[in-house]
Formats: structure tokens, sequence, C-alpha cells
């Protein structure tokens, strides 16, 4: 499955680092989103963009910055971590506009903050 | 604010059993998710149910969209190895426009 493909897949940082996801959708979706997920918690949603406009910020500090430059394309700005932001960081896509769309995953990136 | 209670929370089951896990919630939605988890990977689409009433099967996965459109359901027949994982539901719309509400998991051990 390569509808969602997300990158890198494994990342290690420092607190003091600065780095980014990527995210790209090749369904011709319209909205798309950042989880995380911790160990043994249910996926926590961060954050929602709908036609490139940010629809949803799940109250997330803001060393977590979200970038949505086309329908296709979401970042995830990452400063200043901390060890309790190491968790699993998946984006997923759904056609948009609609009160209860299918969503799609990509991969994940495994990020570990020392 | 919403929740899904899934059921069961793990499963330990021997090669060509039938599985079965549900979820339950407390308030309607109009889209029922069913999508399994690897290790280490993203979830994947199962089935997906968009209907009160409606029972869609996916080869040996079926699943039904509770007629009250508060709960739905996940049957395996004929486990085999490869079904172990993580499965989640999923419920959205109703109150929670646009958003996914998840269930906490069922975590399967298929012993061959």
């Amino acid at each position: 499955e390569t509808g969602v493909t997300q990158t890198p897949r494994h990342l290690v940082m420092g607190m003091t680092n600065k780095k980014s996801l990527k995210c790209e959708q090749h369904l011709g979706h319209n909205a798309m989103y950042w989880y995380k997920q911790s160990a043994k918690k249910p996926l926590e949603l961060m954050f929602v963009y709908n036609f490139k406009e940010q629809t949803e910020n799940n109250s997330v500090p803001s060393r977590f910055s979200p970038e949505c430059p086309n329908s296709s394309h979401l970042f995830l700005h990452l400063h200043t971590l901390q060890p309790e932001d190491s968790a699993l960081y998946l984006c997923a896509s759904s056609q948009g506009g609609g009160e209860a769309d299918t969503q799609y995953f990509g991969p994940g990136t495994r990020l570990t903050v020392l | 604010g919403q929740q899904l209670n899934q059921s069961p929370q793990s499963m330990f089951i021997q090669e060509g059993e039938d599985v079965s896990m549900n979820c339950t919630s407390s308030s309607i939605f109009n889209t029922w998710l069913w999508y399994k988890q690897d290790p280490g990977e993203g979830p994947v689409l199962l089935i997906a149910l968009y209907k009160a009433g409606e029972l869609t099967s996916n080869g040996r996965l079926t699943a039904q969209f509770g007629i009250t459109r508060k709960d739905s359901f996940l049957n395996i027949s004929a486990s085999i190895p490869s079904d172990v994982g993580i499965y989640f539901c999923a419920g959205a719309g109703g109150t929670s426009y646009g958003k996914l509400t998840f269930g906490q998991g069922t975590i399967l051990t298929v012993h061959p």
C-alpha cells in the first residue's frame, strides 16, 4: 500500500535538535491528519488540515508545528522536544469535507527523543 | 467526549479458530471503520461501514454496523498466523464531525 507515505520511518533526535517529518498522499484526498500513538494509549489526534487550511489543533504544544503546502503534502516540524514526545507519529488522509470521511494511514515515523 | 469501548482487550487463539470482537459507544456514529495494525506500522483499513444494519465481508473478515448506530462487531473466520496484530475500531460522524474516535484495540495472538 503506497497511498500514504511517510519519511523518515525512524528518527532519533536530541532535545535541542530541529527535525521535520514528511507525509505525502497519492490518493487525491483533500484532508490530512497528524496523530500521535504512544505505547498503551489510544491514537491521539494532533492536527487536521482540510483543503490546506488547518481546521483542528488538539491542544498540541507549540514545539510541534505543522505545515501543509498543498493537499498532497503535510509536514510536522519538531523543535526542543521532550523525551515523553517519543512515539509513533502517524499521518492519514481522507477525501475531505465530509462528516464521516474514511481515513487512510501512512506507515508512521517512530520518533525517539533522547 | 465520545468514547469507544472495544472488547476483548486481547485474545489468544489456535490457528483455524474463529474470532469475534466488538465496539460499543455511548453516542451514535454515521460510519464505523475497522483497522489492523502490525507492530511499527500504521493502521490498515480492513472494512468500512456506512449504513446502520450494514453487514460487509472482506475475505475471511465480516463486520456489521449495529442498527442503533452505537456498536459494531468484527468477525474473523478460520484464523491464520498472519492475522496476528492489533485491531482497532473507529467511529466517525455523529457528534464527532470530521474526526475519528478510536477504540483501545484488541491484541490478537494466533498459535500455529
